[in-house]
């Protein structure tokens, strides 16, 4: 079965401080990796797309890695901001007109 | 690029009435869309995929005749619950694509539907 986690569930750091979120996956044939930010109430912001083919993607702060062989993600975020707090969702499709697979989700809060 | 827009973003009706989310693709074709279900503190669920002009296809475990959907113009789609009961209380999030082989989703705003 193919399925996407993600730990922790809930992650507090104080502002400033570098944080790495998780995210593994149970297939490594996944044909690519999304990673989303959800505010409470509100809908998913992209962040990153990782096509299969890729080792990493970086967009401003953000640095997401994809590792098929382990079957791990990670989404990096540097010098983390208050503004930055929200939850994580990492997804998987595992071939192209396939569904999107969608982890647990990390909350994040940063202290000022 | 690539907005999807939803409306209402919050709806509230009573116990056996029927409600309708609209979701739209502001600026490219929505080959196909996508309805999915957020419980509090929870992931999003699939319910529903569905490509223009066809009837959807329903995630297992999802009742098409309370949730009917409909994909009748490229930039358009619609979920309506039926007979609405609080159990259908939840966050609906519409996403969209602009081909039939998916390589990237767009996600709507979400609505809250509230049946009381």
């Amino acid at each position: 079965k193919q399925e996407v986690t993600q730990i922790p569930a809930a992650l507090s750091v104080p502002e400033g401080e570098n944080l790495v979120l998780n995210c593994s996956f149970t297939d490594s044939a996944i044909y690519n990796l999304q990673w989303f930010r959800q505010d409470p109430g509100k809908g998913l912001t992209s962040l990153l797309l990782i096509q299969s083919s890729q080792r990493e993607q970086t967009s401003g702060r953000l640095n997401a890695s994809l590792d098929k062989s382990s079957g791990r993600s990670t989404l990096y975020i540097a010098a983390s901001q208050p503004g930055d707090s929200a939850t994580y969702l990492c997804a998987g499709r595992y071939n192209q007109g396939g569904k999107l697979i969608f982890g647990q989700g990390t909350e994040l809060s940063v202290k000022p | 690029g690539a907005v999807v827009s939803q409306h209402p973003s919050w709806v509230i009706c009573k116990s056996g009435t029927s409600v309708k989310i609209e979701c739209r693709s502001l600026d490219f074709q929505a080959t196909t869309m996508f309805w999915y279900r957020q419980f509090p503190k929870q992931s999003l669920m699939l319910m529903a995929t569905s490509n223009e002009g066809s009837k959807a296809t329903y995630e297992q475990g999802v009742e098409k005749d309370k949730f009917l959907i409909n994909h009748a113009s490229l930039t358009l789609s619609t979920l309506t619950v039926t007979s609405a009961h609080p159990e259908d209380s939840s966050f609906y999030i519409c996403s969209a694509s602009d081909g039939l082989i998916i390589r990237e989703q767009y996600f709507g705003p979400g609505t809250r539907l509230t049946v009381t």
